[in-house]
């Protein structure tokens, strides 16, 4: 089935460090894809989207580019802050032609120390 | 403007109750999912509302049901709790059915003992 698989945590870098979340889908056509951050004790948030191969979603810094040769979709930033801390979620819809269901991978725990 | 709103924020039930979950959607928002989150993993997808109608459920038990009111607010219960069923419930609104730009709430911890 669909489905999205994100590289092990915790990842723990030091602060202006490089980072780099890798994550992969399978599909059926051309999904959109997310990525979601989750900040401790809090909901999540959509930090950036792709809808097309080949797209770049931007946010706050971050980076991801849909590649749809390599199902992937990886998360980077070129300098981290400890403000960065916290568990990331790639996503991908459905495809469905009438839900607007998520799929999520498991998350990854980043850990950026001063 | 708020966001989704969720109530309550911590429960505690015992197995074998029953327990019912509230979600009110962005303002303007006609669309309300529910997600399950187990600890360490990513949220699980249990149901869509669109215009009070059931639009998609996810693979989860009879147990669980939700409505979606005029107001498209929405309700999600659990009957039969289980040891299993602790999580974090999440609640996201969207414009549209197919609409895949979700904005969650802070979620319901249920802890069941």
């Amino acid at each position: 089935g669909d489905s999205v698989t994100q590289m092990e945590g915790p990842v723990t870098l030091s602060e202006e460090a490089f980072l780099t979340i890798n994550c992969t889908y399978t599909a059926t056509g051309y999904p959109s894809l997310f990525w979601y951050v989750q900040y401790p004790g809090e909901g999540l948030q959509l930090l950036l989207k792709a809808t097309k191969a080949d797209d770049k979603g931007s946010n706050k810094g971050f980076e991801a580019t849909y590649r749809k040769e390599t199902t992937s979709f990886h998360l980077e930033k070129g300098s981290v802050q400890v403000s960065d801390s916290a568990v990331y979620f790639c996503a991908r819809g459905s495809g469905s032609s009438n839900t607007g269901k998520l799929i999520f991978g498991q998350g990854t725990t980043l850990q950026v120390k001063p | 403007d708020a966001g989704v709103t969720q109530s309550p924020t911590h429960l505690i039930k015992t197995r074998g109750q029953h327990v019912t979950l509230r979600c009110s959607p962005i303002s303007g928002h006609k669309s309300v999912s529910w997600y399950q989150q187990v600890l360490g993993q990513g949220p699980q997808f249990i149901f869509q509302y669109y215009e009070k109608e059931e639009r998609g459920r996810g693979n989860f038990p009879d147990r669980f049901s939700a409505r979606q009111f005029p107001n498209y607010s929405s309700e999600l219960n659990v009957n039969a709790l289980l040891l299993g069923d602790s999580a974090l419930y999440l609640c996201a609104s969207s414009l549209g059915q197919i609409s895949y730009e979700q904005y969650f709430g802070p979620g319901t911890r249920l802890t069941v003992t």
